[in-house]
Order: C-alpha cells, then structure tokens, then sequence
C-alpha cells in the first residue's frame, strides 16, 4: 500500500526540542521531493518545509526558519523534522506530504499526504 | 492572514453549481500553478485539482478549476452532500519562497 506515516509527536515545553518521522512505503521514495505541513487546531493549512528528492535542497517558511531542519534518509524511505526553539505557535498536526510535478519547487505538488502528528507546544 | 485570500465559506443546495475564489499576487498565481486541496475536519488533506486544472485519477468531472492573471476558482458542479469540506488553493510563491496556502473555504451544502 503506497502510504506515509508520521510519528514523534508529543507534548514539549516552550523552548525545548522535538524531532518528528515520516516513513514511507508502497513506492519510490527517493524518487520524489517532500514537504511538511502543519495545521493548528481550528486553523488552515500552512506549509512548512521541502526538501528535493536528493536532499541537496531545502526551502522554509519564514515562521520556522532557523528554528527548524528538515532531512531525509532515502535509504530508509524517511523523512524527518528537527523542531528547536519550539513555541507556542508551533502547536499543530504536522502532515508529510510527497511532492510531484516538475523538478522544481515552484511547480510541484502534494499528491499523498500522512495521516498527521500532533505536536503541542506548553508548559 | 493568508497569502491566498478565499472567502471563509460558501454554501449552496444540493445540485447547484459553487464557485470558491482565490486571489492572489504577480509572485505566487501570477506565474505558478495553482492547486487545490479538499479536507474533512479531522482528516489528512486530499489533492483536488492540480497545475490550475488538472483533476487526479479519481477525482470526480463535477470539479473543475481555472486561472487568470493573479486569480483562481474552483468551481463544483451538482452539488452533493458529500461535497461538504473544507478547500484550500494552494501555490508557489516566488517572492517567499515558499509555498503558500489559502486560509481555506468551508463548503456547507444546505
């Protein structure tokens, strides 16, 4: 079955860190460039980092950057998010999404989606 | 606030034909694709339309989408009860850099 599945969401304090996993199955992975996107409760989708197939390159929201790594690990169809400096706006579900359509950022899409983690950010 | 402007909501009956906008600018709709996504609350999002109006296998001929200049429109046709979600357009925006999302339009069928 071609899917994504999220995990390492938790409940963390305001300034502490967090590192959140996405593995895929049912197809090629390192084939495709990925994304994470968030949405926090009540609230629209924000996207929040992609990365290219190969890992050479990363793009972030301003929101996150700085703040936050993505990385993947083709070899073991995953992809990863290292959360630092974590905020209270930084609560929400996270989705990994996979991206497709041209080689390039401006031009792709998310065509599977994970079903989510929650991340939740208090004292 | 979004970088996409779509209305808050949108509501028609059963079998009518609903448009839901998104505005954008010259950095993002203006020389991207634009695509859109469909959610239940709750649920993981779902790929609706594609490069401006493209629909994914699957995906019923009662969506369709369109684009001019720094705008976009989804328009569903014979409305369904099913159809109630919530809609996200969604683009590249070149100026940020990033990839960018409506504030999201919930559909309620009467």
């Amino acid at each position: 079955e071609v899917q994504l599945v999220e995990s390492g969401g938790d409940l963390v304090q305001p300034g502490g860190s967090l590192r959140l996993s996405c593995a895929g199955s049912g197809f090629t992975f390192g084939g495709h460039s990925m994304n994470w996107v968030r949405q926090a409760p009540g609230k629209g989708l924000e996207w929040v980092s992609y990365i290219i197939s190969t890992g050479v390159t990363t793009h972030y929201a301003e929101s996150v950057k700085g703040r936050f790594t993505i990385s993947r690990d083709n070899a073991k169809s995953s992809l990863y998010l290292q959360m630092n400096s974590l905020r209270g706006e930084d609560t929400a579900v996270y989705y990994c999404a996979r991206g497709v359509g041209c080689g390039s950022a401006s031009c792709h899409y998310f065509d599977l989606w994970g079903q989510g983690t929650p991340v939740t950010v208090s004292s | 606030q979004s970088v996409l402007t779509q209305p808050p909501s949108v509501s028609a009956t059963p079998g009518q034909r609903v448009t839901i906008s998104c505005s954008g600018s010259r950095s993002s709709i203006g020389i991207n694709s634009v695509n859109w996504y469909r959610q239940f609350p709750g649920a993981a999002p779902k790929l609706l339309i594609y490069s401006d109006n493209q629909r994914p296998s699957g995906v019923s001929y009662r969506f369709s989408a369109s684009k001019s200049g720094t705008s976009a429109s989804l328009a569903i046709s014979g409305l369904q009860s099913e159809d109630e979600d919530d809609y996200y357009c969604a683009a590249w925006d070149d100026s940020l850099n990033g990839y960018v999302f409506g504030g999201g339009t919930k559909l309620t069928v009467l």
